[in-house]
């Protein structure tokens, strides 16, 4: 597509439930990553994938946090069991060249209630 | 762990003026790029410059980069209302690592 696509823009979830959070890249970027923004707040680098290397999960913040990209494409990032600390905004971005300019999609804002 | 530092955290001027911003990192880097974001939400790329250049142009945007203070700004000419929007920097640490390290951030207000 022409840029990077997050869905959904918005989601509301009651606390212990899970949710699914999905990424379509900039078809042709090798390169994909997962970072997440709460308010006022910097961003926090999640979970990076290479096309078919092993992903540097070095930033999730815990094993309720999970991430998969299926056929070098699309990602969809997995927090189960959810907490309120995880409402935040979870920005993708893809880029052509690792270490390159990146893409970003719009987010999803999450709000754990 | 955060990487880059912007100051200020804030930054309020009028438009026409111009407005600057600065970023401080700790390790050695391969990169260094500028990012905006509107209404918390997604971020645009801005400008690249790499770690053996000194100054980059791009438009109304004028990045210098100083390795030996491991510091960049980023300048903004003849602000507009447009311009106001959070400012990132983020850095490609040497050495392997290939994901961006981003600030806090800068939040430009540009007065009409």
């Amino acid at each position: 597509g022409a840029g990077v696509s997050q869905s959904p823009s918005n989601k509301v979830t009651e606390k212990g439930k899970d949710v699914e959070l999905r990424c379509d890249p900039i078809s042709g970027h090798t390169a994909l990553y997962w970072y997440r923004q709460s308010l006022g707040q910097g961003l926090e680098f999640l979970i990076y994938f290479q096309g078919n290397s092993a992903p540097d999960k070095s930033g999730l913040p815990s094993d309720r946090f999970s991430a998969e990209r299926t056929g070098g494409s699309v990602s969809t990032l997995t927090i189960q069991r959810t907490q309120q600390e995880d409402s935040a905004v979870y920005l993708c971005a893809s880029s052509l060249l690792p270490g390159g300019g990146y893409t970003f999609g719009s987010g999803t804002r999450l709000t754990v209630v | 762990s955060q990487q880059g530092e912007e100051d200020p955290q804030a930054l309020s001027i009028q438009e026409g003026e111009n407005a600057t911003m600065n970023c401080s990192y700790k390790t050695s880097i391969n990169n260094l790029q500028w990012y905006r974001q509107n209404s918390g939400r997604g971020l645009v790329h801005l400008i690249l410059i790499r770690s053996n250049e000194r100054e980059k142009h791009s438009g109304r945007l004028r990045v210098t980069l100083d390795t030996s203070k491991k510091s960049s700004s980023l300048l903004i000419t003849a602000s507009r209302a447009a311009d106001t929007a959070s400012y990132f920097c983020a850095t490609a640490p040497q050495g392997g690592s290939e994901k961006l390290v981003f600030g806090k951030g800068t939040k430009l207000t540009v007065n009409p």
